[in-house]
């Protein structure tokens, strides 16, 4: 009955490499997001989507590229992999017009080796 | 745009002391301010969601945080600290005043070690 569950927990992966994250809401909510915390465990939002449609767009490398099928799922895919991407990535989830309180997954401890 | 400035990076406290997590938001009054909790290794639960017009806002797990417009604070405290409470919080409010998007900023976090 997990709300927001992404896959994988973790990713250890080499430099150059492609790869992905899975994400999935099951509250009903009509916004996803993608977070990005540092080493520093500081949090920045990537990407948003509301109703598949892209809303937010922060200053992200090319590299990333967000894709929904529909509005439960939200998936986050990373080419030409860099040592600078190692981080957690959080997708998050929310309900437009309703106080903005976002919901986090477990987040996907991503390291580029 | 909105922003938080959590005070103290590292706060520690033994079992059974007074928790008091410091946040102060930017100067015009947020429409809501959060306390989201990350344990190690896991995601970012929410605590407590502060709206306009509340002032003490009581969460989950025995915290709560007042929410002061004097001094541009919405701190978090809890009367008795148990060792679970150790963990990393954030503050957090609407990035973009007045707008539905969604986008949060995050303080830097507050590490809370409690000490048995």
């Amino acid at each position: 009955d997990t709300a927001v569950s992404q896959t994988p927990k973790y990713l250890v992966t080499q430099m150059g490499n492609d790869k992905s994250i899975k994400c999935e809401q099951n509250l009903g909510h009509d916004t996803m997001y993608w977070y990005k915390q540092d080493s520093k465990k500081f949090l920045k939002i990537m990407f948003s989507y509301n109703n598949k449609e892209l809303i937010i767009n922060e200053t992200v490398p090319n590299r990333f590229s967000p894709k929904s099928p529909d509005k439960a799922h939200l998936n986050l895919h990373i080419n030409s992999l860099e040592l600078g991407d190692s981080a957690v990535y959080f997708c998050a989830s929310s309900q437009r017009d309703a106080g903005n309180t976002i919901y986090f997954g477990e987040g996907s401890w991503l390291t580029v080796v | 745009a909105q922003s938080v400035t959590q005070l103290g990076s590292h706060v520690s406290v033994s079992e059974g002391a007074l928790v008091l997590l410091r946040c102060n938001y930017s100067s015009s009054v947020p429409p809501y301010l959060f306390w989201y909790v990350q344990y190690p290794n896991q995601g970012l639960q929410l605590l407590l969601k502060y709206t306009t017009g509340a002032t003490l806002v009581k969460g989950i797990n025995g915290f709560e945080a007042e929410f002061k417009k004097s001094e541009t604070s919405f701190h978090l405290t809890k009367p008795s600290a148990h060792m679970s409470d150790a963990a990393e919080y954030f503050c957090a409010v609407p990035a973009d005043r007045g707008s539905t998007l969604g986008r949060l900023y995050f303080g830097r976090g507050t590490q809370l070690t409690v000490w048995p």
